[in-house]
């Protein structure tokens, strides 16, 4: 079975550009986190989704960052426009219970490089 | 809120030497979930604890939850390079709305 997609694997991009990041969770899930990684930070969770539906963004660090999942198949984070401080790998992972505590599974990520 | 202190940052073994990871909460928690993540990789799920004292094993991996249900340790026996890694907790006190992973522990191991 295909685990967790997400695309691109990296992304290097000019600071003031627009950068959308991609998810395909594992089929039969109903959550969907997004979360990023830095040294600094650590593993931060961003927002997480139940059933399509946005449950809990307070970890979305301004109005720069903004995520929709459309449909049970599909999401994307969006960075608008994007700084050298959102540089960080962007993992997205998923679940089948009803709430974060659920075992999680992960993408592989997107590495973003904002020069 | 809670706070999940991950102790060490970091450790540097000889194989063959033993490891432990200490994961310590300010409040009781419903579980605990431990993950592992590989240089270069994403977080991998490891294994689930949700009984006071409980003790679970995973071939040289033992883990741990403490009977106040506050903390929780990983213990590898007989490190081998393939356990080279971060070694992340991830508590839940079952009101939040969402794992908080703690600071991980970064294993370096050296033949």
């Amino acid at each position: 079975d295909a685990g967790v997609i997400q695309s691109p694997r990296h992304e290097v991009t000019e600071m003031g550009q627009e950068v959308t990041l991609r998810c395909k969770p594992i089929s039969g899930h109903n959550s969907l986190f997004w979360y990023r990684q830095t040294m600094m930070r650590g593993l931060e969770l961003l927002i997480y989704f139940n059933n399509n539906v946005p449950i809990d963004d307070s970890g979305m660090p301004e109005d720069r960052f903004s995520a929709k999942m459309p449909n049970a198949s599909f999401s994307t984070l969006k960075i608008q426009p994007s700084e050298p401080r959102d540089s960080a790998v962007y993992f997205c992972a998923s679940s089948s219970g009803q709430g974060a505590a659920d075992t999680q599974y992960f993408g592989p990520g997107t590495r973003l490089t904002v020069l | 809120g809670q706070q999940v202190m991950q102790i060490p940052q970091y450790q540097h073994v000889q194989e063959g030497e033993d490891f432990t990871t200490y994961c310590n909460s300010s409040t009781t928690l419903s579980n605990i979930q431990w993950y592992k993540q590989r240089p270069g990789g994403h977080p991998v799920f490891l294994i689930q604890l949700v009984k006071s004292g409980e003790v679970k094993k995973q071939k040289r991996l033992t883990f741990q939850f403490g009977e106040a249900k506050k903390n929780s340790s990983l213990h590898i026996t007989a490190t081998q390079t393939t356990d080279v890694g971060t070694y992340f907790c991830a508590p839940n006190t079952g009101t939040a709305s969402k794992l908080t992973f703690g600071t991980g522990t970064r294993l370096q191991v050296t033949l």
